[in-house]
């Protein structure tokens, strides 16, 4: 009954490749976001969704594409794979999208680009 | 351009005692101030939050003062307990802002039997 899941865990990939990490919430919310934790630690926002609308899209490389297929499901796919994409990746969600809607996190998916 | 800050990366506290953590901010647009607890290969965990209408906020052993003059807020725990041993992140939001979260870096907190 885990609240925010995503999948997989671990994965480890070579330079070039394309991958995909999926998210899914059991908690009703509308909101769902994908979070990056680099190698020093900071974690910092890519992208939300509310309602299957995109709604937050930060600096982040082309190669990165969120996808919502349904208010549950918020999915990150990720082209050309390159060194530097090596983090921990973190979905959340939240009951909305306004300033105070606790942000629920998901285990992360710890992503070694090679 | 790190708009939150927390410095002194790590803390060793007994049990029982008190843990302090600070954190600064730079936005004077931020509006909503939350601490998240994390454990190893866990997603960060919802602790406590303020509101920049209040200065201070407790739950239970938790306690997060905002000081907006200053740009500052700290999280007190108290009395520590070898359970908190974690990473605590300081993050806040602004309004308008989609609920978009700015993190700091976190504080490693160890609490010794």
């Amino acid at each position: 009954d885990t609240a925010v899941s995503q999948t997989p865990k671990y994965l480890v990939t070579q330079m070039g490749n394309d991958k995909s990490i999926k998210c899914e919430q059991n908690l009703g919310h509308d909101t769902m976001y994908w979070y990056k934790q680099d190698s020093k630690k900071f974690l910092k926002i890519m992208f939300s969704y509310n309602n299957k609308e995109l709604i937050i899209n930060e600096t982040v490389p082309n190669r990165f594409s969120p996808k919502s297929p349904d208010k549950a499901h918020l999915n990150l796919h990720i082209n050309s794979l390159e060194l530097g994409d090596s983090a921990v990746y973190f979905c959340a969600s939240s009951r909305a999208q306004a300033i105070r809607e606790t942000q629920y996190f998901g285990p992360g998916t710890r992503l070694l680009v090679l | 351009d790190q708009q939150v800050k927390q410095n002194s990366p790590s803390l060793s506290v007994q049990e029982g005692r008190i843990s302090i953590l600070n954190c600064d901010y730079t936005n004077s647009m931020f509006d909503y101030f939350l601490w998240y607890k994390k454990y190893p290969a866990e997603g960060p965990t919802f602790l406590i939050s303020i509101s920049s209408i209040k200065d201070k906020n407790e739950d239970g052993r938790f306690t997060v003062f905002l000081n907006k003059s200053a740009k500052h807020l700290s999280l007190h725990i108290v009395p520590s307990q070898p359970g908190d041993s974690a990473v605590y992140f300081c993050a806040a939001s602004a309004v308008p802002g989609n609920n978009r979260l700015a993190f700091g870096k976190g504080n490693q907190v160890v609490v010794i039997p």
